[in-house]
């Protein structure tokens, strides 16, 4: 079946401008993840959806970053006047929810946001 | 806060070898742990898991033990073959937020014939 789909796959930027990245999880996920993985590190947690709500938005870096999730399903992640250290590979996944042990995220192949 | 440390890489070595790369992690709890490959072209996706002391996961030949005394996982596998080279993620979760994983920054692992 459909895995996560994300679009696009790569973004270049000039800094400053805004960027949406989108998101289309497994269907019937009802939880979904952004994380953010910059060049030699690990993957960083950005926010958390169960259903259509985040009730943990603790990774966001600044107020430049906001994410939604409509119809439980697709979420859009957006960044507002870029700047170069957030290039990065953004990376969504989707699960069934409950524990990470019993649920497994799956992940999409990311987007790759260059800022020039 | 939470943290995993893996072995850095790259890491290179020939069809049959022994392979092990080593994690180690910081928590503040009783974390259950997990390993999660990407092979190329494809997204992170789940290997193993265990959730206490002493456990074992395997998979794909693959097997890591929960070590509590040296807070380590270690991944290993006997005799890799081509098809195993991929990026290779270490991932703890915390229990009182266990919806949530943090990664290490991952190792990457080149099996040539």
């Amino acid at each position: 079946g459909a895995g996560v789909s994300q679009s696009p796959s790569n973004k270049v930027t000039e800094k400053g401008k805004d960027v949406e990245l989108r998101c289309d999880p497994i269907s019937g996920h009802t939880a979904l993840y952004w994380y953010r993985q910059r060049l030699g590190q690990g993957l960083e947690f950005l926010i958390y959806f169960q259903g259509n709500s985040a009730p943990d938005k603790s990774g966001l870096p600044s107020d430049r970053f906001s994410a939604e999730r409509t119809g439980e399903s697709v979420s859009t992640l957006t960044i507002q006047r870029t700047q170069q250290e957030d290039s990065a590979v953004y990376l969504c996944a989707s699960s069934l929810g409950g524990t990470s042990y019993n649920s497994p995220l799956h992940f999409g192949n990311g987007t790759r946001l260059t800022v020039t | 806060g939470d943290s995993v440390t893996q072995m850095e890489g790259p890491v290179t070595l020939s069809e049959e070898a022994f392979l092990t790369i080593n994690c180690t992690y910081t928590a503040t709890g009783y974390p259950s742990l997990f390993w999660y490959v990407q092979y190329p072209g494809e997204g992170l996706q789940l290997l193993l898991k265990a959730t206490k002391a002493d456990d074992k996961g395997s998979n794909k030949g693959f097997e890591a033990t929960y070590r509590k005394e040296t807070t380590s996982f270690h991944l290993e596998k006997g005799s890799v073959q081509v098809s195993d080279s991929a990026v290779y993620f270490c991932a703890l979760s915390d229990r009182s937020n266990d919806y949530k994983l943090s990664f290490g920054a991952g190792t990457t692992v080149t099996v040539r014939a």
